[in-house]
């Protein structure tokens, strides 16, 4: 069946670090992917998303881009900052699912001033 | 302002003793959800209803029941908690069209069973 693989945390940096998490799928037929960030204490929040091959999500100086040809979707920003200190899910759509979300672990970040 | 809003926020409760966790949307969603987090586990779901009067199991059912008689409300139903559904536990919604919808989460509801 569909499956998400994150890179395992803690990952820990400091302000104004590049920041990289690691995402990779299998799937069936033309998912979508997307990120997830669970801010502390809060509840999960749509980050960006790619509904097919090529396409590159960004919001707030985050961007991944959709990669069918090695199945991944890593999650990027140039510069981090103490404020982006959150969880990070990685997950997977697919119609075939009964439109059941596949997750990742998730991959906590702190970045320290 | 479009939002899940669940009920209560944190919880502790005896072995036994029925309780309702409330999840409501305003957002005409079709698609709704309920999961639970614990460390290491990630986010797994224990069920998930279509459309009003259609629910059906997760990855996680036992120990747990859900209902859908309107739209806007899913409520999970512990009959009788036990200390290993002590956990965080989400709502979630989003449209019905396809795959590339976002999902809309509650705030969160932490339980604890004694």
């Amino acid at each position: 069946g569909d499956s998400v693989t994150q890179m395992e945390g803690p990952v820990t940096l400091s302000e104004e670090a590049f920041l990289t998490i690691n995402c990779t799928y299998t799937a069936t037929g033309y998912p979508s992917l997307f990120w997830y960030v669970q801010y502390p204490g809060e509840g999960l929040q749509l980050l960006l998303k790619a509904t097919k091959a090529d396409d590159k999500g960004s919001n707030k100086g985050f961007e991944a881009t959709y990669r069918k040809e090695t199945t991944s979707f890593h999650l990027e920003k140039g510069s981090v900052q103490v404020s982006d200190s959150a969880v990070y899910f990685c997950a997977l759509g697919n119609a075939g699912n009964n439109r059941k979300l596949i997750w990742g672990l998730g991959t906590s970040l702190a970045v320290n001033p | 302002e479009a939002q899940v809003t669940q009920n209560p926020r944190y919880l502790i409760t005896v072995t036994g003793k029925k309780l309702t966790v409330t999840c409501s949307q305003n957002m005409n969603h079709e698609y709704m959800s309920w999961y639970r987090q614990d460390p290491g586990l990630g986010l797994r779901q224990i069920y998930y209803s279509m459309n009003v009067e259609v629910t059906d199991k997760g990855d996680v059912p036992e120990g747990y029941k859900v209902s859908r008689k309107e739209k806007r409300n899913f409520p999970l139903i512990l009959e009788s908690p036990s200390p290993n559904q002590t956990s965080l536990y989400f709502c979630a919604s989003s449209l019905f069209e396809g795959s590339g919808t976002e999902a809309f989460f509650g705030q969160g509801t932490r339980l604890t069973v004694v």
